[in-house]
């Protein structure tokens, strides 16, 4: 049984570009949460998706959009990318009945130069 | 809202000794809370939860935690550390909404073990 999966594993983009993360959750779950690290910080929670829609939002800029498809993989987009984007991007996924005990993928390492 | 802390940025210990995190939580009512571990590189694991009932809580790793009410913690223990415990632990407190169920987490404890 496969567990949460990330892709990429590794990004670099440049100041002011687009980037896209993706994640595929846990078999037989149907909801995804995103999460940004900071260097040397505790994740912070940026939206939560459930039957396609955003469920719950963090404290992040409209910059940070995403989307869940049908087959509840999801993705995170970040427009206009700033140097403090940079971070570890975390999905976590859950059962909707059950929606705090998430299982974290590896996570995307973003880098912004 | 919610918030956590986690007073220890890093904590050594010997091999073999026992360990205890720290973990205190700000929330007007009974959350329910968590303790992740992240090796380097790696994503997050649940070692153990609390959501009701007895307030001492197993977990993986031969891991536990105590839910103190009258002092908002949450301490992670362990009697006795191994090399391969060394990690980076997080605390979380989640809170119940219609909305969903994000989780806050502390800033995290780096367990450096010592041979």
């Amino acid at each position: 049984d496969a567990g949460v999966t990330q892709s990429p594993t590794h990004l670099i983009k440049t100041r002011g570009q687009q980037v896209t993360l993706r994640c595929s959750p846990k078999s037989g779950h149907d909801t995804v949460s995103w999460y940004q690290q900071a260097l040397g910080q505790g994740p912070q929670f940026i939206f939560q998706y459930y039957e396609e829609e955003e469920r719950q939002r963090g404290n992040f800029p409209d910059r940070f959009s995403g989307h869940q498809f049908p087959n509840y993989s999801s993705e995170l987009n970040v427009n206009a990318l700033l140097l403090g984007d940079s971070a570890l991007y975390l999905c976590a996924s859950s059962q909707i009945r059950q929606g705090y005990e998430q299982y974290f993928g590896p996570g995307t390492r973003l880098t912004v130069t | 809202a919610q918030s956590v802390t986690q007073p220890d940025i890093h904590i050594t210990v010997s091999e073999g000794a026992s360990l205890e995190l720290r973990c205190n939580y700000s929330y007007g009512a009974t959350p329910y809370l968590f303790w992740y571990v992240q090796s380097p590189g790696q994503g997050l694991q649940l070692l153990l939860k609390y959501f009701s009932g007895d307030t001492l809580v197993q977990g993986i790793k031969g891991f536990e935690a105590e839910f103190k009410r009258s002092q908002s913690s949450f301490n992670l223990r362990k009697p006795s550390v191994h090399w391969s415990d060394a990690a980076e632990y997080f605390c979380a407190v989640g809170v119940e909404n219609n909305a969903g169920n994000m989780l806050t987490f502390g800033g995290g404890t780096r367990l450096m073990v010592k041979p």
